[in-house]
């Protein structure tokens, strides 16, 4: 079946640093792709999403490309901010609009 | 526009009782689900929903029942509340029939089954 695999957290970087988390996917066929964050006791939102291979999605500085030959869909930001702190989610779909979900990482931006 | 609400945020309760955990959407979407979340494994799918009087199981049904008499709610049930249900719980919906359009969440509800 489809599934998702995330980093392993918690990451714990410094204001302006760079920010790579790594998600990979198996799937049949072309699934859909996409980054949610939860905030501190707030619900899923969608970051970032790509549909097809090679899209790239972006929002709020974050970006991450849909590599369909290394099965990857890793999410960037140059220049991360405290407000970044969160919980992020890579996810897939594939018909039937049933979300996959990695199993999370906690990112911490300290200043 | 209120998106989706869940009620209540927070609720204890003891092994054997039951409750109701509410899903209200005021998007007029046709696609509903339940998933919880817990430590180091992300979300999981309970039951979904893919319009009023259809509903089906997700990755992990057992102890929980769902009903779709409305488009705008969807109800979550715990026939008999077991501490391995301790969990946070999220709602969920989107148009259906797109299978890029991203889902919109609930706050969520934060259950502790003693």
């Amino acid at each position: 079946g489809n599934s998702v695999t995330q980093m392993e957290g918690p990451v714990t970087l410094s204001e302006e640093a760079f920010l790579t988390i790594n998600c990979t996917y198996t799937a049949t066929g072309y699934p859909s792709l996409f980054w949610y964050v939860q905030y501190p006791g707030e619900g899923l939102q969608l970051l970032l999403k790509a549909t097809k291979a090679d899209d790239k999605g972006s929002n709020k500085g974050f970006e991450a490309t849909y590599r369909k030959e290394t099965t990857s869909f890793h999410l960037e930001k140059g220049s991360v901010q405290v407000s970044d702190s969160a919980v992020y989610f890579c996810a897939l779909i594939q018909g039937a609009q049933k979300l996959v979900f990695g199993q999370g990482t906690r990112l911490t931006i300290n200043p | 526009n209120a998106g989706v609400t869940q009620t209540p945020k927070f609720q204890v309760l003891k092994t054997g009782q039951s409750m109701t955990l509410q899903c209200a959407q005021d998007m007029n979407h046709e696609y509903m689900s339940w998933y919880r979340q817990d430590p180091g494994m992300g979300l999981r799918l309970i039951h979904y929903s893919v319009g009023a009087g259809i509903t089906d199981q997700g990755e992990v049904p057992n102890g929980y029942n769902v009903s779709r008499s409305t488009t705008e709610d969807f109800p979550l049930r715990l026939l008999s509340a077991a501490p391995s249900q301790t969990s946070v719980y999220f709602c969920a919906s989107s148009p259906v029939g797109a299978g890029n359009q991203p889902q919109h969440f609930g706050d969520g509800t934060r259950l502790s089954i003693l």
